[in-house]
């Protein structure tokens, strides 16, 4: 049972550039998040899911897309990436809103 | 809006000692309060959950109790390990509708053998 899967787990952006932030879930949950963690600044919700094809912004969603095709599946995508959106990105998913959160592993960005 | 707040870390501690990380919230219903746990390297693990007043969630030896009339929900252990040493974070949720978790800014916790 692989939980949530986040790829890749490392990379590095120059300013400008754009990447997709994947994340697949093999435990049938509707509910997908997309969380920013910045030092000290605890998690910032950028994104959410109620399932396929329906997506809502969270907290901090400027500069980022997301799509949910699938169940399985909620990529984040960064468009034109600037030095303040350097952070660990996490996914998660739920079975209901708001309960039992299942974090994927991370994906730490740099831009420069 | 909803928010909730952590003391501010590190805390350092050594073996065997008891531990509290102080947790306080401001919601406008009647919320579901969370600690995670967040190991180096790792993404946030659920460690305890309570989901009305005065309930107790425990695991691991941690506990914390929903203090209504407080707004807390103090997270204690009576003995810590070096293996204990994370990130801890409270969070809540309004359990209604699409309501999602929020998360205090997390209190490190460095345990010495």
């Amino acid at each position: 049972n692989a939980g949530v899967t986040q790829t890749p787990k490392f990379r590095i952006l120059k300013i400008g550039q754009s990447m997709t932030l994947q994340c697949t879930q093999d435990m049938n949950h509707n509910y997908m998040y997309w969380y920013r963690q910045d030092p000290g600044m605890g998690l910032k919700l950028i994104y959410y899911s109620v399932g396929a094809g329906i997506t809502d912004k969270g907290e901090v969603p400027n500069g980022y897309n997301v799509s949910r095709s699938t169940t399985e599946d909620f990529p984040l995508r960064l468009e034109l990436a600037a030095p303040s959106q350097t952070s660990v990105y996490f996914c998660a998913s739920s079975l209901r809103p708001g309960v039992g959160y299942t974090f994927g592993s991370g994906t730490r960005l740099t831009v420069v | 809006g909803d928010s909730v707040t952590q003391m501010e870390g590190p805390v350092t501690l050594s073996e065997e000692a008891f531990l509290t990380i102080n947790c306080t919230y401001t919601a406008t219903g009647y919320p579901s309060l969370f600690w995670y746990v967040q190991y180096p390297g790792e993404g946030l693990q659920l460690l305890l959950k309570a989901t009305k007043a005065d309930d107790k969630g425990s695991n691991k030896g941690f506990e914390a109790t929903y203090r209504k009339e407080t707004t807390s929900f103090h997270l204690e252990k009576g003995s810590v390990q070096v293996s204990d040493s994370a990130v801890y974070f409270c969070a809540l949720s309004e359990g209604s509708g699409y309501s999602t978790l929020t998360f205090g800014k997390g209190t490190m916790l460095l345990v010495s053998p």
